[in-house]
Order: C-alpha cells, then sequence, then structure tokens
C-alpha cells in the first residue's frame, strides 16, 4: 500500500507557484520521500528527494516538516508544460535495496 | 547518453500469445524493475531485479515472467496466462545509494 496520501487534482495559475502537498504520517526515520512527475504516455521524470532538510534544485524546492509526516513540492514559476501527474513517494528499504511506493499521485494543471 | 530504452513503443497482441518487451540500461545500473500502470492509476510492480541472474516478484507478477542473463537486459513476457494484458509498461533502473529511478519511455501494450 502507498504510504503517501496526495489530493488527486489541483489547478494552477501560469507564471504562479504551484504548491503540491503530500502527507506520509507513517515515514519511518531512514525513508526518504522523493517526487517524480509523469507527462500523459510517458515515462516518470526524477524532481527532486530528501530526508529531512529543505531542498532545491533547478527544477523544484522540497520543503519537509519538521516531524517529517507530510512535504510540499513547490514549482516556482509554473509554466504549461508542467502540467502532469505529480507522484510523492516514499523510498523504503527492501531486501538489500530500496523500493518506491507509489500512490495516485496529483493531477497538477497549469492555466494561462 | 546513458540512459533506458524500451521497445517497442506500440504493441499489439492477440489472446491467447505470448508476448516481450525489451528494456536495456547503459547506465551501469544493478538493479532493473518493470511496472505496469492502468489508466489513472500509479504503478504497480512486477518483477523486479537486483542482480545478474536473480530477480524477485513484485505485487502483480501472475502471468508475467522475466529474465536477467546481462547487467544492461532485464526483458519481460506477458504470457497467455495474464487475464488483462492491455496496459502500459514502465522499465527502470537504479544504483545502490541515495539515487532515484531511472524509467524508460514505455511499452503501451494492447491485445486485439
Amino acid at each position: 500500500d502507498a504510504k503517501t496520501t496526495q489530493p488527486p487534482s489541483m489547478d494552477c495559475a501560469e507564471g504562479r507557484a504551484a504548491n503540491l502537498p503530500c502527507n506520509h504520517s507513517t515515514i519511518s526515520g531512514n525513508e526518504y520521500v522523493y517526487w517524480y512527475r509523469q507527462i500523459h504516455s510517458q515515462g516518470p521524470q526524477y524532481i527532486i528527494h530528501g530526508l529531512k532538510n529543505n531542498e532545491t534544485n533547478e527544477m523544484a524546492s522540497l520543503i519537509i516538516t519538521e516531524d517529517r509526516k507530510s512535504s510540499t513540492l513547490i514549482l516556482p514559476h509554473a509554466t504549461l508544460r508542467d502540467t502532469a501527474v505529480y507522484y510523492c513517494i516514499v523510498r523504503v528499504a527492501h531486501d538489500s535495496n530500496y523500493q518506491l511506493i507509489w500512490g495516485a499521485g496529483t493531477k497538477l494543471i497549469i492555466k494561462p | 547518453d546513458g540512459g533506458i530504452t524500451q521497445s517497442p513503443k506500440y504493441l499489439f497482441r492477440k489472446e491467447g500469445q505470448n508476448v516481450t518487451l525489451s528494456c536495456e540500461q547503459n547506465l551501469n545500473h544493478d538493479a532493473m524493475y518493470w511496472y505496469r500502470q492502468d489508466p489513472g492509476q500509479g504503478l504497480r510492480l512486477i518483477y523486479y531485479s537486483q542482480i545478474v541472474n536473480d530477480f524477485q516478484k513484485g505485487d502483480i507478477a501472475e502471468g508475467y515472467s522475466v529474465s536477467r542473463e546481462k547487467k544492461e537486459s532485464f526483458p519481460l513476457t506477458v504470457t497467455s496466462a495474464q487475464k488483462n494484458p492491455t496496459a502500459f509498461y514502465l522499465c527502470a533502473s537504479s544504483s545502490r545509494g541515495e539515487g532515484g529511478y531511472t524509467f524508460g519511455s514505455g511499452t503501451r501494450l494492447t491485445v486485439v
């Protein structure tokens, strides 16, 4: 079962910041939070990941609450090409490697 | 450029036939994965392999088979035992450590 909860859909105006929330209240101390996005009929694209601290890269920022039970992905200046399904995922340890547990994601629609 | 190649992009199969989907990576990743995605849904794990000549069942392995004879290759066979094979199939790979998954562009299988 997915360890994350996301709203099924969100809208955002072009040029504004898109803030996508995610709840992961059962996350363990050594489990990372990953964000991917998937444009229709393509493979998912990695965006960002984090453990405790806030992270930023050229695509987005990831804000993780101090208790690590929730996080927010921020796309600072959304464009029409950011319309996609965004997945918040917890990476869990499995055997000697890791697995990503996928939920249904948030469909983000950027409006002109 | 390093990446994952899935082929073909579209595949049509008659009922009762087996079909093999190709996945090749040149990222030198140890682990490889096969996922199935149905419309409006998240990704479900079919099989994964952490090392050559070894693979494990995921959540929905029934009706599928895999092999991992080379580090670079992880083909998936959809057998006639799979009751509802029409779906979008995604292959991914990962290295040990903090990094996420790299995905291929997917194969859309349709049973006719």
